[in-house]
């Protein structure tokens, strides 16, 4: 099976404007979930879909939104983006099968740089 | 938020050795997960052990678990220079829900 996808993998705005990254699940997997990986604040949860619903938010403000398709596929959006924003975007994709936490599968992330 | 720490943040050792790594956290769990990162690229998933389970192992890799410390080890052994990268343990807090709770993570260098 391919691994999950991300694109694009490099990205670079100026503040204030607005991105959107994408990501494709492995073929079968219902769950995705996205990161934010900066030096300063290691990889922390952004939020996880599954079966086109939010199930769970991380500690980001609601610049941050996401959305999930009806094939799995899920993006994420940034609104008015901030210097701060600068990071590695990964996403992950899972089976999900059972009511706990499964393997998550990552994508290659892709890195934004915000000028 | 971060779970934990792991420990020690750096390590550098020579082809052939072991590098032990160990991660701490501080909730319950369902299970704890160990990733490698090389360079700034995806995350590779190694290994996961279930808090029911203290030790597991994956070819060159020992993962242990003690939910009485609320503490993980990692051992890699016979090292290679592949194996430089940097490693996070991830926990899921217990919930049930796909999130995962990273810790600050261990390069380690691996020198031919």
């Amino acid at each position: 099976k391919a691994g999950v996808t991300q694109t694009p993998r490099y990205l670079i705005k100026t503040r204030g404007q607005q991105v959107t990254l994408s990501c494709s699940p492995i073929s079968g997997h219902r769950s995705v979930s996205w990161y934010q990986q900066t030096p300063g604040q290691g990889l922390q949860f952004l939020f996880e879909y599954f079966s086109e619903t939010q199930r769970n938010k991380g500690n980001f403000p609601g610049r941050f939104s996401g959305r999930q398709f009806s094939n799995s596929r899920s993006e994420m959006n940034v609104s008015t983006l901030e210097l701060g924003d600068s990071a590695l975007y990964l996403c992950a994709s899972s089976e999900r099968l059972t009511s706990g936490t499964d393997t998550q599968y990552f994508g290659p992330g892709t890195r934004l740089t915000v000028l | 938020s971060q779970q934990g720490e792991e420990d020690p943040q750096a390590l550098s050792i020579q082809e052939g050795e072991n590098a032990t790594m160990n991660c701490s956290y501080k909730t319950s769990i369902n299970n704890l997960q160990w990733y490698r990162q090389n360079s700034g690229r995806g995350l590779v998933h190694l290994i996961l052990i279930r808090s029911n389970e203290r030790e597991k192992h994956s070819g060159r890799l020992r993962v242990t678990l003690d939910t009485s410390k609320k503490s993980s080890s990692l051992l890699i052994t016979a090292s290679r220079a592949a194996d430089t990268a940097s490693y996070f343990c991830a926990t899921d807090e217990g919930t049930g829900f796909q999130k995962l709770v990273f810790g600050t993570g261990t390069r380690l260098l691996v020198s031919p």
